[in-house]
């Protein structure tokens, strides 16, 4: 199986920060990477997929970066609505893997 | 918009199967694709497995192999999740979601207690 390994597992940042989060993949996964924001209580939502693409509806501080082994989510200004857990997803091949995640909270 | 139903809260015995639905409607449902993943207390999402009921295929993730079944109802766009077998750390919240993972199911919340 695909290891994916986030970084870091967690982390404070104040709003209106700049923050990155990286995920990397065991082997190389093209860009079949998506990142999905979970916030306690509520269902997962999908950022990001094929590792840049923005999903409709999303706003635009959000960002991914990548391809192979080296993946990046940055948001560029952190917003009180942004402090949640985020995790990476490779479905390069089966079975698809999550990273552990990165849980984002306020400083 | 496709929209994804699961059906309620389950709580089991250790041991014991559960099987979980999920409803596919509105939109184009006749070819939809499902992806079931889980969210254990303190952990973090975990998939679990997919069905391609047009082709009949699926896919399980290692760690369940043996104690999962995931299947489908054309006739009704519905799939199922069935986990046997269960144990304690199987209490999770249960997800269905699309191919993509773009459009999710609410959830299921499966509690396993004695």
């Amino acid at each position: 199986d695909i290891q994916m390994t986030q970084s870091p597992s967690a982390m404070s940042a104040s709003v209106g920060d700049r923050v990155t989060i990286t995920c990397r993949a065991s082997q190389g996964i093209s860009n079949y990477l998506a990142w999905f924001q979970q916030k306690p209580g509520k269902v997962p939502k999908r950022l990001i997929y094929a590792a840049s693409s923005l999903q409709s509806g999303v706003p635009s501080r959000f960002s991914g970066s990548g391809s192979g082994t080296e993946f990046t989510l940055t948001i560029s200004s952190l917003q009180p609505e942004d402090f949640a857990t985020y995790f990476c997803l490779q479905y390069y091949t089966y079975p698809y893997t999550f990273g552990q995640g990165t849980k984002l909270d306020i400083k | 918009q496709v929209q994804l139903v699961q059906s309620g809260a389950e709580v089991k015995k250790p041991g014991s199967s559960v099987k979980v639905s999920c409803k596919a409607s509105g939109g184009t449902v006749n070819n939809y694709v499902f992806t079931w993943v889980r969210l254990a207390p303190g952990l973090g999402l975990e998939w679990m497995g997919k069905i391609t009921p047009t082709l009949g295929e699926t896919h399980y993730a290692q760690k369940f192999q043996g104690r999962l079944t995931i299947s489908a109802d054309r006739a009704t766009s519905t799939a199922y999740m069935e986990l046997r077998n269960l144990r304690s750390e199987d209490t999770a919240v249960y997800y269905c979601a699309g191919a993509g993972m773009d459009v999710w199911g609410e959830g299921t919340t499966v509690t396993v207690s004695s």
